[in-house]
């Protein structure tokens, strides 16, 4: 069975800071990894990495895919009180099932 | 480009009853796949549908069906709902069946059974 775990499960942050969310991964058949955005509303896409891209940016996030160890990693950098939400992680098998992790709460305070 | 719109966005009902609920994707879109979002189990596949055909299917019980329409459009129906099925339900959208492509979800309807 499929399995994403991210970590840590919740941080909290100042504002300007940079911080790192984890995500791990067993997959059969691995298609892509996805990550989210969600605030008190449906998650909003964010990036998706596959074997042909490993490294995605935009503004000030960035993401990476390490298909040897199975994980991923999610950067933010000088954060922003916009940026709380909660972050998903999810992987692609076969289809377009998506396996999602728990999420990690992030709270970016002034 | 419209996003995807789900109907209706919030529904109250009791146990026993069933319900409907609607997914609407992006123009062009052809997969539909729905999910289960609870405080407890976080987001989990219900089924996955393209070109009218179920291509996949979660761990859910019977009780949980879908269906996809010609025009993409699609609905999920659960029947004899339970305490349980209260959660927020949503649905994604994609270009094609299989992957990777990215899915984009719609704002989803929220269900509470009392």
């Amino acid at each position: 069975e499929d399995k994403v775990v991210q970590s840590p499960l919740s941080l909290v942050v100042h504002e300007g800071d940079t911080v790192t969310l984890n995500c791990s991964y067993e997959v059969t058949n691995f298609r892509s990894l996805l990550w989210y955005k969600q605030e008190k509303k449906a998650p909003t896409f964010l990036f998706m990495l596959t074997s042909s891209g490993i490294e995605k940016k935009s503004g000030r996030l960035s993401s990476i895919l390490d298909k040897k160890e199975l994980f991923s990693i999610l950067n933010i950098t000088a954060t922003q009180t916009g940026d709380s939400a909660i972050y998903l992680c999810a992987v692609t098998g076969g289809g377009n099932k998506l396996t999602f992790g728990t999420g990690t709460q992030l709270k970016v305070e002034l | 480009k419209a996003g995807v719109t789900q109907t209706p966005r919030y529904l109250i009902k009791t146990r026993g009853q069933q319900v409907t609920l609607s997914c609407s994707p992006i123009s062009g879109h052809r997969s539909v796949s729905w999910y289960q979002q609870t405080p407890g189990q976080g987001l989990q596949f219900l089924f996955e549908y393209f070109s009218e055909t179920q291509r996949n299917k979660g761990n859910f019980p019977g009780r949980f069906s879908g269906r996809q329409f010609s025009n993409s459009r699609s609905e999920m129906n659960v029947s004899t709902l339970e305490l349980g099925d209260s959660a927020l339900y949503l649905c994604a959208s994609s270009f094609i069946a299989g992957g990777p492509n990215e899915q984009f979800f719609g704002p989803g309807t929220r269900l509470t059974v009392l």
